[in-house]
């Protein structure tokens, strides 16, 4: 079956270190969102790429987060220095949107990162 | 402000009895709207969407209403069951450019065998 798939499952890091987490989306998606899931907050929309391109990255704080798409397989998130406050749940979900065509989101099953 | 909102309480209910969850939102005219399971510790599984020109859809034992006037989607299960258990999010393009897919903060439903 298809699937979205993410890198690293689990990290634990120290504050002040780089996390990069990874997405692979199904093939042939042309769309790749980054969500952070936390208790407090629910499901937060971080960036959003269609056809590779960054078209909003409202959500993210952009003093140190940065996602970028080298390739149409795979999607990186990156936070640089780590706080404990983005200790969260990081998706990722591919889709298949042209035109009207909306389509359901495909989620991988998480990167949950631990911050100290 | 902005919001998508669903019942943060969670929703116990017997087995074999319709469950409904509902979502509200404010300040949005959304071109559909899509709804979600959550397992723990897994990623959301996509359900059904709904347009605004319709009124109703069914999948199995699931039907989700649209109601652009009020604001609102209602989302049933019937003859609920155990496995049924999960959190149950819904989700609106807010943006109607299918660039922003912004979820509520989901409502936990319990089955009770």
């Amino acid at each position: 079956d298809a699937r979205v798939t993410q890198t690293p499952r689990h990290k634990v890091t120290e504050m002040g270190q780089e996390v990069t987490m990874r997405c692979q989306p199904i093939l042939g998606h042309n769309t790749v969102f980054w969500y952070r899931q936390t208790m407090m907050q629910g499901l937060e929309l971080l960036a959003y790429f269609r056809n590779r391109a960054p078209l909003d990255d409202s959500g993210m704080p952009k003093d140190r987060f940065s996602a970028e798409m080298p390739d149409a397989t795979l999607a990186t998130l990156k936070i640089q220095p780590s706080e404990p406050r983005d200790s969260a749940v990081y998706f990722c979900a591919s889709g298949s949107r042209t035109g009207w065509n909306t389509g359901e989101l495909f989620f991988g099953e998480g990167s949950r990162l631990t911050v100290l | 402000s902005q919001k998508i909102e669903q019942n943060s309480e969670a929703l116990n209910i017997q087995e074999g009895k319709t469950a409904t969850l509902t979502c509200n939102y404010t300040n949005y005219s959304p071109a559909y709207l899509q709804w979600y399971r959550q397992d723990p510790g897994r990623g959301p599984v996509f359900l059904l969407l709904i347009r605004e020109n319709e009124k109703e859809k069914r999948k199995e034992r699931l039907k989700v209403t649209f109601d652009t006037t009020l604001k609102q989607s209602l989302f049933h299960i019937t003859a609920s069951q155990p496995a049924d258990s999960a959190t149950y999010l819904c989700a609106l393009d807010i943006d109607n450019a299918g660039n922003m897919l912004t979820f509520g903060g989901g409502t936990r439903l319990m089955v009770k065998p």
